[in-house]
C-alpha cells in the first residue's frame, strides 16, 4: 500500500540551528502538507502545498518556517533558526484532491531542540 | 480556538462491547469530518469520514455519526478489540480550505 515516508524519524538540534525535515508524498497526490504535534497537545496545521506554491498557512508558520519540493518527490520544512518550543512532532501529509477527501500520513519527525 | 473538541481524555471499554468516541464543533462551516487513528511515534491512520450532507457512514466495525444540528458527531467501533486501543481525533475541515482542525483526542483502551 502507497505511504507517506519521512525522514529522519527523529532529529536533535542545537537551538538557532536550522532544520530540514523530508517527506515523500505518495506518488499520484497532488497537495501536500505539514503539520505538528507538541508532547501532549493536539495537532495543528502549519501549511498546504500545490502546485509549487503555498496555498495555505497557519499563524505558527512564521518567517522562520520555508517549504520546498525541490524535485517532484521530496517535499521539505525548512525551520531557518531553531526555538526550544519548535520541539514537537512534525507530520507530512498529502491527498490526492484538495478538499472532502482524507489526507494521508507520515510516521513523523520527532525533532528535539536543545 | 477551541473550534473542534473531544470532551473525553479517555475512554476503557471490554472488549466486545462497543466504543462511543465524541467529537463537538462550533464552527456551522465545516462540511468535512474524518476520524483518525494514534497510536504512539506513529503518524495518524484515516478511518472513516463523512462529509456534511450525510448524516451516517459506515465501514465494517466503524460508523460514524453526524449531526449537524447539535454540531456533534460520534464514531462507534462494534465490536471493540484489544488492538483498537490507540489515540483517536476527530478533525474538520470547511470550504475554500483543505487543512484539517484536529481535536485534542481521546484515549481509548479496549480490556481483554
Amino acid at each position: 500500500e502507497p505511504e507517506v515516508t519521512q525522514t529522519p524519524s527523529h532529529q536533535v538540534t542545537q537551538m538557532g540551528q536550522e532544520v530540514i525535515l523530508r517527506c515523500v508524498p505518495i506518488s499520484n497526490h497532488l497537495y501536500f502538507y505539514w503539520y505538528r504535534q507538541i508532547l501532549g497537545q493536539k495537532v495543528e496545521f502549519l501549511v498546504s502545498f500545490y502546485n509549487n506554491e503555498i496555498s495555505e498557512k497557519s499563524e505558527i508558520f512564521d518567517d522562520q518556517f520555508s517549504v520546498e519540493r525541490p524535485d517532484g518527490s521530496n517535499f521539505t520544512l525548512k525551520i531557518r533558526s531553531t526555538k526550544l518550543e519548535d520541539s514537537a512532532m512534525y507530520f507530512c501529509a498529502s491527498t490526492q484532491t484538495g478538499g472532502l477527501t482524507e489526507a494521508f500520513f507520515g510516521q513523523g519527525t520527532r525533532l528535539t531542540v536543545v | 480556538d477551541q473550534q473542534v473538541k473531544q470532551n473525553s481524555p479517555s475512554l476503557s471499554v471490554q472488549e466486545g462491547r462497543i466504543s462511543i468516541l465524541n467529537c463537538d464543533y462550533t464552527n456551522s462551516m465545516f462540511d468535512y469530518f474524518l476520524w483518525y487513528k494514534k497510536y504512539p511515534a506513529e503518524g495518524p491512520t484515516f478511518l472513516i469520514s463523512i462529509s456534511s450532507i450525510k448524516d451516517k457512514n459506515e465501514d465494517g466495525r466503524f460508523t460514524v455519526f453526524l449531526n449537524k444540528s447539535a454540531k456533534h458527531l460520534s464514531l462507534h467501533i462494534v465490536p471493540s478489540q484489544p488492538g483498537d486501543s490507540a489515540v483517536y481525533f476527530c478533525a474538520a475541515s470547511g470550504p475554500g480550505t483543505y487543512k484539517y482542525i484536529f481535536g485534542t483526542g481521546t484515549r481509548l483502551k479496549v480490556l481483554a
